[in-house]
């Protein structure tokens, strides 16, 4: 089955411990993607990636990494967590890095920082 | 500043109505239009889009969607609502200069028997 897994699904963590969540895609998809969604807020884009070896900030990239070693696999890592990173994560994935492609969602990560 | 809008947080629909969920937009240039639907506990799914041609297009479970550059709209329509239908649903446009996508902030939806 085609699909965007990421885990883990939810985690509750303390101020400044070093977290990571993992996403993976098994669709060959060259774009991939991290979000954080807030109520009201939308979808707010973290990173992003083209291809391997290719990351790009989004529009709130303070507090969080990224790295794309492999083609499948996009993780996002919080350094320094701290309770304003509290939300809702996706990851997300498309054919290609062309605006016409439609996005694929992971099922999402709820972080809770205190 | 480029932007998306989606005026009302909620839109509620008597089954077996029809139903509109509204988004508007304000950018330079072409833009590419999706809807995204996030039923409970779920990610977000592609639901349809506007490249170029026909301003009507139709999408995933009977929804349709109508390109309106003069009034810079793309509302989301379905001539009879399911309770099933009931979720959040998000308008998305990309932009000509790069890759990424602006959201609206979500419209939620509630289909009432």
């Amino acid at each position: 089955e085609a699909q965007v897994t990421q885990n883990p699904r939810y985690l509750i963590t303390v101020t400044g411990k070093k977290l990571t969540v993992t996403c993976s895609q098994n669709m060959n998809h060259e774009y991939m993607s991290w979000y954080r969604q807030d109520p009201g807020l939308g979808l707010r884009q973290i990173y992003y990636s083209m291809n391997v070896e290719v990351t790009d900030k989004g529009d709130v990239p303070e507090g969080y990494k990224v790295s794309r070693k492999e083609k499948r696999n996009f993780p996002l890592i919080l350094e320094s967590p701290s309770p304003n990173q509290t939300s809702l994560y996706f990851c997300a994935s498309s054919l290609d890095s062309h605006r016409s492609y439609e996005q694929y969602f992971g099922p999402g990560t709820r972080l809770t920082v205190t | 500043a480029q932007s998306v809008a989606q005026p009302e947080d909620q839109v509620n629909v008597a089954e077996g109505n029809p139903l509109t969920v509204k988004c508007t937009y304000s950018v330079s240039g072409n833009p590419y239009l999706f809807w995204y639907v996030q039923y409970p506990n779920r990610g977000l799914q592609f639901l349809l889009k506007y490249i170029t041609g026909d301003n009507l297009v139709k999408g995933s479970y009977g929804f349709e969607a109508e390109f309106n550059k003069s009034q810079t709209s793309f509302h989301l329509k379905k001539p009879s609502a399911l309770v099933s239908d009931s979720a959040l649903y998000f308008c998305a446009v990309s932009l000509d200069s790069n890759y990424q996508l602006i959201w609206g902030a979500g419209t939620k939806l509630i289909i009432k028997p």
